[in-house]
């Protein structure tokens, strides 16, 4: 079990650019979790994968983000058009697909807008 | 909807004593799960401790334990002998049966002096 894995760690980019990041859960777990967290708040919920089935996205999400998971194994985040306000941590979690799983999270991808 | 409120966003204490942080819930479900998480400085999101709706006893892990007051809707995480390690950010945080979302509150600020 090596953990929930992401990368990279830190990125930084100028507004208007694409951005890409990649998450591997562990390796048993077929819920996978996107969120994003600001500093001194808790994380935001973005999106929610079963398997590779995307079940659930946030409302919140703008148009600009989209998540994969296209085997069911690591996913995908991308940020298009990125602009100041998406700076944050982006956090990805997985969990067996059991009603009281717990989240394990990853270090997260840390997005630097300027 | 849900929602989680911490009412304390920092306290301190001294190393070795005991420390209580708490968090109110809101939910018109009948089961569901509550979490303690921990996020140390620059770390990654830990799980704490956890608590199933449905079960009467309070959680516990070594140092620390909860008070679950389902007819309240409180939630609180004590630590015994605490430890400097145990500085970090506490988020308490709901889940639903009906859905896999993690609600977060806004976290609790912890800092262990030596």
């Amino acid at each position: 079990d090596t953990g929930v894995s992401q990368d990279p760690r830190h990125k930084i980019t100028k507004r208007g650019q694409n951005v890409t990041f990649r998450c591997d859960p562990i390796s048993e777990h077929n819920r996978l979790y996107w969120y994003r967290q600001t500093l001194g708040q808790g994380p935001e919920f973005l999106t929610y994968f079963q398997n590779e089935a995307q079940l659930e996205k946030s409302r919140l999400l703008s148009d600009r983000f989209s998540a994969e998971r296209p085997k069911g194994s690591f996913s995908t985040l991308e940020i298009q058009r990125t602009e100041q306000g998406d700076s944050a941590m982006y956090l990805c979690a997985s969990s067996l697909a059991m009603d009281n799983s717990p989240l394990h999270f990853g270090n997260g991808t840390r997005l630097t807008v300027t | 909807a849900q929602t989680v409120t911490q009412s304390q966003p920092e306290m301190s204490v001294q190393e070795a004593e005991t420390v209580t942080l708490s968090c109110t819930y809101d939910t018109s479900e009948n089961n569901y799960y509550l979490f303690w998480y921990k996020q140390p400085p620059s770390r990654q999101m830990i799980l704490v401790i956890r608590q199933e709706a449905y079960k009467q006893q309070n959680a516990t892990e070594n140092r620390f334990s909860v008070n679950f007051q389902k007819a309240a809707k409180s939630f609180s995480l004590k630590i015994s002998d605490s430890q400097l390690g145990d500085t970090a950010m506490y988020f308490c945080a709901f889940m639903s049966d009906s859905n896999y979302q993690l609600i977060w509150g806004a976290g609790t600020k912890l800092i262990i002096k030596p």
